[in-house]
Parts: structure tokens; C-alpha cells; sequence
């Protein structure tokens, strides 16, 4: 079980910030929140993970709710490459276990 | 920049037939991880590895199925009996003392005929 909800699918629009939602309502307070993408044919690859603060990397910002029951993946610019499913990760144990995660499609 | 390697990339074998899938981890890595992922489906956890350890498996790795630190440097899948069932690509990923990122190699897709 992933816990963690996330929309099927979501478009943007090349050079345009992207908003990827997760919820995650039963997390606890020691529960890391990861962030992976799989492109077509490769591997799960990390993005980004927090625990309470927001993050930032080269690649995205984490933005965490103050109740840590939902969380955002912000794309600052979407490229064509960024098409992708992006896996919202609850981490339990020393193990991550994913969801069906959210098809990101960009439109040139 | 350092990665996980698998071979093979891709293996088709009979059903009922052993398989051993191999992983090379990041060299300063002590954790371990095998994962599957069959085809238009989601990535499962198969199995944790800690300190010469299983430390954690799911209910897919069954007795079927088997890992090993045989030399410090590989990290190997054992499925004894294949099943159509087991076709699937298998991903393997290490993680360092401390740090959140897991690290994931190419994988290998597993055909059972």
C-alpha cells in the first residue's frame, strides 16, 4: 500500500511551471517524502525528498504542507524531456514503495 | 558520475528454468534494493539488503526467489523456478549510509516462456 494519492495524468505546456499534487493524510512525523520520475524504458529516477521543510535541487522544488498531509513537486520549466510519471513516495522503514504515480505529458 | 549496473539487459529463459539476475552497486553503498516492474504496471519492492541481510521483502519474494552479497561487489536476484507469471523488468538500486536518494540501475527485462 503506497499511501500517497496522486492524480492519473496531468499536461503542461513547454517552458511552463508544473504542479504536481500528492496527498498523503496518514503520514507520520519521522515519514520522508520522495520524489522519482520514470522516462519510457528506464529506470525510477530521484528528484527530490524532504521531511518538513520545502526543498529545492537543480532539478525541482518540494514544497510540504505545514500538516505534512500533502505536498507539491513544482517543475520550475517543463521541457519536453520532463514527460514522464513522477512517483510521490511515502518512506517507511528503510524502503520505498510506489504508487501508480502521475503521467506528466508536455505539450511543445 | 557514479551508477548501479545489471546485466543482462535482457534474459528469456523456459518456464521452470533458474534465473540470476546481477546488479553492481555504487561501491560505498550498504544499502540494497531489488524492485520489478511488469509491463504497463506499477514498480513493486521485492526485497531490502542491510549488512549481509535481508532486512525487509514483500509478499511477492516468496521462496522462489533469493538474493546474495556473494563478494562484496554484486548484488544478485536468484528466481529458482521461473513462472510466466515472473516476466517482468527487474530494477535494481543501492543507497549510501545517510542519504535519501536510491539509486537506480537500467534493469533487466525477464521474458519466461
Amino acid at each position: 500500500d503506497a499511501k500517497t494519492t496522486q492524480p492519473n495524468s496531468m499536461e503542461s505546456n513547454e517552458e511552463e511551471p508544473v504542479h504536481l499534487p500528492c496527498n498523503h493524510s496518514t503520514i507520520s512525523g519521522t515519514d520522508y517524502i520522495h520524489w522519482y520520475r520514470q522516462l519510457p524504458s528506464q529506470g525510477p529516477e530521484y528528484v527530490i525528498h524532504g521531511l518538513t521543510s520545502n526543498v529545492n535541487n537543480r532539478m525541482a522544488s518540494l514544497a510540504i504542507a505545514e500538516d505534512r498531509k500533502s505536498s507539491t513537486l513544482i517543475l520550475h520549466r517543463a521541457t519536453l524531456r520532463d514527460a514522464a510519471v513522477y512517483y510521490c513516495i511515502r518512506e517507511y522503514g528503510n524502503k520505498l514503495v510506489f504508487g501508480a504515480g502521475t503521467i506528466l505529458r508536455v505539450k511543445s | 558520475e557514479p551508477e548501479v549496473t545489471q546485466t543482462p539487459s535482457h534474459q528469456v529463459t523456459q518456464m521452470g528454468q533458474e534465473v540470476i539476475l546481477r546488479c553492481v552497486p555504487i561501491s560505498n553503498h550498504l544499502y540494497f534494493y531489488w524492485y520489478r516492474q511488469i509491463l504497463g504496471q506499477k514498480v513493486e519492492f521485492l526485497v531490502s539488503f542491510y549488512n549481509n541481510e535481508i532486512s525487509e521483502k514483500s509478499e511477492i519474494f516468496d521462496d522462489q526467489f533469493s538474493v546474495e552479497r556473494p563478494d562484496g561487489s554484486n548484488f544478485t536476484l536468484k528466481i529458482r523456478s521461473t513462472k510466466l507469471e515472473d516476466s517482468a523488468m527487474y530494477f535494481c538500486a543501492s543507497r549510501g549510509q545517510g542519504t535519501g536518494e536510491l539509486f537506480f540501475g537500467e534493469g533487466s527485462r525477464l521474458t519466461v516462456l
